[in-house]
């Protein structure tokens, strides 16, 4: 069982620029999840995605958007990045829904640290 | 709205000594709470998952506990090790539709040989 993969490992951006983080969601899942964490606080919210559409989003505005393909797998898109973008964003799957009650643990992958300068 | 603190922010320990960290949530209304490991620069490992229904979870040296009616939780671990050096996250997931958890700042344990 693969689990949740994430890349780049590292980027360095300029302020303005855009930038994708890729996620890969453990096999079976159908819900990706992603969080952003500065430095010393805990993650926040960003959005979820729930068999390709977005369920759910956080304190986020607009420049932060997503996307979840048929494969389950998912894209971070933020635009006009800001110095304060600069962060560990993660990202974590899980499954949910279906007719068994199931433990809906969330997986979350290694994580994609963004510099913004 | 939630939200979750933890107690205390840092704490350094002798190796061998048994430590408590806690964990509290304001709404009770709560579907499940996952006590994560974040080692540093690293993704999240999950550690234990409390269904708002069970009272306690083991794992080797790790026993977290939930006391719902009260907002709290504690991860409880025994014999700490050098290894065991780390931040330690609690997370809640909310009993609605959102699947998104809330998390508190963490608590940075050291763990000195």
């Amino acid at each position: 069982e693969t689990g949740v993969t994430q890349s780049p490992t590292h980027l360095i951006k300029t302020r303005g620029q855009q930038v994708t983080l890729r996620c890969s969601s453990q096999s079976g899942h159908n819900t990706v999840s992603w969080y952003q964490q500065a430095l010393g606080q805990g993650p926040q919210f960003i959005f979820q995605y729930y068999r390709e559409e977005e369920n759910g989003r956080g304190n986020f505005p607009p420049r932060f958007s997503g996307l979840q393909f048929p494969n389950y797998s998912s894209e971070l898109n933020v635009n006009a990045l800001e110095l304060d973008d600069s962060a560990l964003y993660l990202c974590a799957s899980s499954f949910e829904g279906g007719r068994r009650i199931l433990s809906y643990e969330q997986y979350f992958g290694p994580g994609t640290r963004l510099t913004v300068t | 709205k939630q939200e979750v603190t933890q107690i205390p922010a840092a704490l350094s320990v002798p190796e061998g000594e048994n430590l408590v960290l806690n964990c509290s949530f304001t709404d009770s209304a709560i579907y499940n709470l996952q006590w994560f490991r974040q080692d540093p620069g690293k993704g999240l490992t999950s550690l234990l998952l409390i269904q708002s229904s069970q009272r306690e979870q083991t794992s080797g040296r790790l026993n977290a506990s939930l006391d719902k009616s009260s907002g709290r939780s504690t991860l409880y671990i025994a014999a700490s090790q050098p290894g065991d050096s780390a931040t330690y996250l609690c997370a809640v997931r909310r009993m609605d539709s959102s699947y998104k958890l809330i998390f508190g700042s963490g608590t940075r344990l050291l763990v000195r040989p």
